[in-house]
């Protein structure tokens, strides 16, 4: 059964630094790997989709890695601001139609002015 | 603009009280789904519907009803709450199972 695990749970660092967070799971049959964004307490953003044929996506300061073959993701945040805390959700697509997307528990972020 | 809606956004009910939350896309996508959040568990599938009239269980079924009549609409429908359905509901939609675009989400709380 694929499992998604993210470490850090947390992560505390001051604005300006660059940071990355991890993503790994155990079944590398996966269609394609999704970062997401949380708010306390709202919804889901999207925030970089990468194909199974891919290797990395990038939107202004994030850019997402991924190793098929190795189980593990990476999202790495440049130049971190105050704006960018929030709690990081990486989720993988099962290769069958109509799962669920496997979510890990996510890493809460703060950045500190 | 394009988006997927839920109501209501909070809801205190009481258990035994038959409840709807419902959700709408304007996306004309195909595939959509039903995810409860809980903390230390994360988000994890409740239904899925990959085309009207089409539903199936996803993870965590029990205690919950779909219905996909229109392909706009997914409603979900607890026929008799109990506490431990209280959580953070959230409401998905996209062009193909693969990716998925998520509403504002609605928090239920039972007593």
């Amino acid at each position: 059964k694929q499992e998604v695990t993210q470490i850090p749970a947390a992560l505390s660092v001051p604005e300006g630094e660059n940071l990355v967070l991890n993503c790994s799971f155990t079944d590398s049959a996966i269609y394609n790997l999704q970062w997401f964004r949380q708010d306390p307490g709202k919804g889901l953003t999207s925030l970089l989709l990468i194909q199974s044929s891919q290797r990395e996506q990038t939107s202004g300061r994030l850019n997402a890695s991924l190793d098929k073959s190795s189980g593990r993701s990476t999202l790495y945040i440049a130049a971190s601001q105050p704006g960018d805390s929030a709690t990081y959700l990486c989720a993988v697509s099962p290769l069958e139609a109509g799962t669920a997307l496997i979510f890990g528990k996510g890493t809460t972020l703060s950045v500190s002015s | 603009e394009a988006q997927v809606t839920q109501n209501p956004r909070y809801l205190i009910t009481v258990t035994g009280k038959k409840l709807t939350v419902t959700c709408s896309q304007n996306m004309n996508h195909e595939y959509m789904s039903w995810y409860r959040q809980d903390p230390g568990l994360g988000l994890r599938q409740i239904y899925y519907s990959m085309n009207v009239e089409v539903t199936d269980k996803g993870d965590v079924p029990e205690g919950y009803k779909v219905s996909r009549k229109e392909k706009r609409n997914f409603p979900l429908i607890l026929e008799s709450p109990s506490p431990n359905q209280t959580s953070l509901y959230f409401c998905a939609s996209s062009p193909s199972p693969y990716e998925q675009y998520f509403g504002p989400g609605t928090r239920l709380t039972v007593t």
